[in-house]
């Protein structure tokens, strides 16, 4: 089993849409998550952060966490074109020096 | 800040040259990162530094493969000898150390071994 598991996707969804983006993770200590979005070509770059249960809401986007579960997810709404990346969910267990754990990653496509 | 900086951007090399990458990561940081990243395998951490010292480098692929921090404004990955399977793009990133932290990307530096 993956540390951090992702949808493969590809994830197709029409503009306006709310697209959902799933991570499970194995690490029960893990403290920190975070979502990256990395355009083709880019580096990946920071989006979102979360580190209690619950939900936590910036702008279109809304991260949610559920320990218990071991589940963490992205939701964004009012998907749109200048969305399109992949989408990388990090875990970091607050030990190793800040190490994160990525997953594979989704391809989410908004359709115009 | 202009962020975690690496040279080269691109870097085409020679099947058996040796291939040295650079990263200067952003000041005040106290964990550094490389990564690699294909389309098979995804995003690869090779090795991280905290305070200048390995702490893992489990991720390194072979012993072609090598990482130094001399100080904290400066890391290398070299590869010697590179073989083609070695292309990728290859990411430093750094972070300060803690439960909460997130690792700032540089550009990448993209491989291609002929």
């Amino acid at each position: 089993q993956k540390e951090v598991e992702q949808n493969s996707g590809p994830l197709s969804v029409p503009e306006g849409a709310i697209a959902s983006l799933n991570c499970t993770y194995s690490d029960r200590g893990s403290q920190s998550f975070f979502w990256y979005r990395q355009y083709s070509g880019k580096s990946p770059e920071l989006i979102m952060s979360i580190y209690s249960n619950g939900d936590k809401e910036d702008g279109r986007f809304t991260a949610q966490l559920n320990k218990a579960s071991q589940y963490v997810s992205l939701l964004i709404r009012d998907s749109q074109p200048s969305d399109s990346a992949t989408y990388l969910c990090a875990v970091n267990t607050g030990t190793n020096a800040g190490k994160s754990t990525f997953g594979d990653g989704t391809t989410l496509t908004v359709k115009p | 800040d202009a962020g975690v900086i690496q040279s080269p951007r691109h870097e085409v090399t020679e099947m058996g040259q040796e291939v040295t990458l650079r990263c200067k990561p952003i000041s005040g940081h106290n964990s550094l990162f490389w990564y690699r990243q294909t389309m098979m395998r995804g995003l690869e951490l090779l090795i991280y530094f905290n305070n200048n010292v390995p702490i893992d480098d489990s991720g390194m692929p072979e012993d072609r493969f090598s990482a130094k921090m001399p100080n904290a404004s400066f890391s290398t990955l070299k590869i010697q000898p590179s073989e083609p399977r070695d292309s990728a793009v290859y990411f430093c990133a750094s972070s300060f150390q803690g439960a909460d932290t997130e690792a700032f990307f540089g550009q990448g530096t993209r491989l291609t071994v002929v």
